[in-house]
């Protein structure tokens, strides 16, 4: 199947883990993308890479670190947890074609 | 990005079509209407696009008044997996880097029995 697929689905984690969610997309997209949704329900774009590099960097605390070893895969790294953290983390990407984003199903990540 | 103004919520019978409206006031020229929805717990799903001209797909069709500042989703014909929160966003086209796509906190459609 063709998709944008994010593992894993669930993360319970204590405080001050480090944990890592992984994306890969195997739709030949050129751009991919990590949003964060929170408790409210928000959608808010934390990074986008094309073709590997960073192109958008919200203000997102450095203890998130982005790592894309090439343009199918966007791996999301976060050091020291806080409870504050605790989301669900969407993948996503999209290609020039313009027809939109393209999400994974995401991963609740809950720290404890 | 545009900023987008969408009703809270709406309701609406089974097999009924659901009409879901936008205002953008401040579109410019360049930029598209684009429409996504999210059911619960899943990532959000794109429905349908458009720069000036009415759209139509598989899913729905896109009714965008002629200054353009605002647009109607319409679902012809409405199931209980329509159920879903429906996202009204208007960005500018990918160039390189793609989007930077702003989702506010669109509105929640009841599909009833």
């Amino acid at each position: 199947d063709t998709a944008v697929s994010q593992t894993p689905k669930y993360l319970v984690t204590q405080m001050g883990n480090d944990k890592s969610i992984k994306c890969e997309q195997n739709l030949g997209h050129d751009t991919m993308y990590w949003y964060k949704q929170d408790s409210k329900k928000f959608l808010k774009i934390m990074f986008s890479y094309n073709n590997k590099e960073l192109i958008i960097n919200e203000t997102v605390p450095n203890r998130f670190s982005p790592k894309s070893p090439d343009k199918a895969h966007l791996n999301l790294h976060i050091n020291s947890l806080e409870l504050g953290d605790s989301a669900v983390y969407f993948c996503a990407s999209s290609d020039r074609d313009r027809y939109g984003y393209t999400f994974g199903s995401g991963t609740r990540l809950t720290v404890v | 990005d545009a900023k987008t103004t969408q009703p809270t919520s709406m309701d609406c019978a089974e097999g009924r079509a659901a009409n879901l409206p936008c205002n953008h006031s401040t579109i410019s020229g360049n930029e598209y209407v684009y429409w996504y929805r999210q059911i619960h717990s899943q990532g959000p799903q794109y429905i349908i696009h458009g720069l000036k001209n009415n759209e139509t797909n598989e899913m729905a069709s896109l009714i965008i008044t002629e200054d353009r500042k605002s647009s109607t989703l319409i679902l012809p014909h409405a199931t209980l997996r329509d159920t879903a929160v429906y996202y009204c966003i208007v960005t500018v086209a990918p160039q390189t880097g793609g989007f930077k796509t702003i989702f506010g906190a669109g509105t929640r459609l009841f599909v009833k029995a």
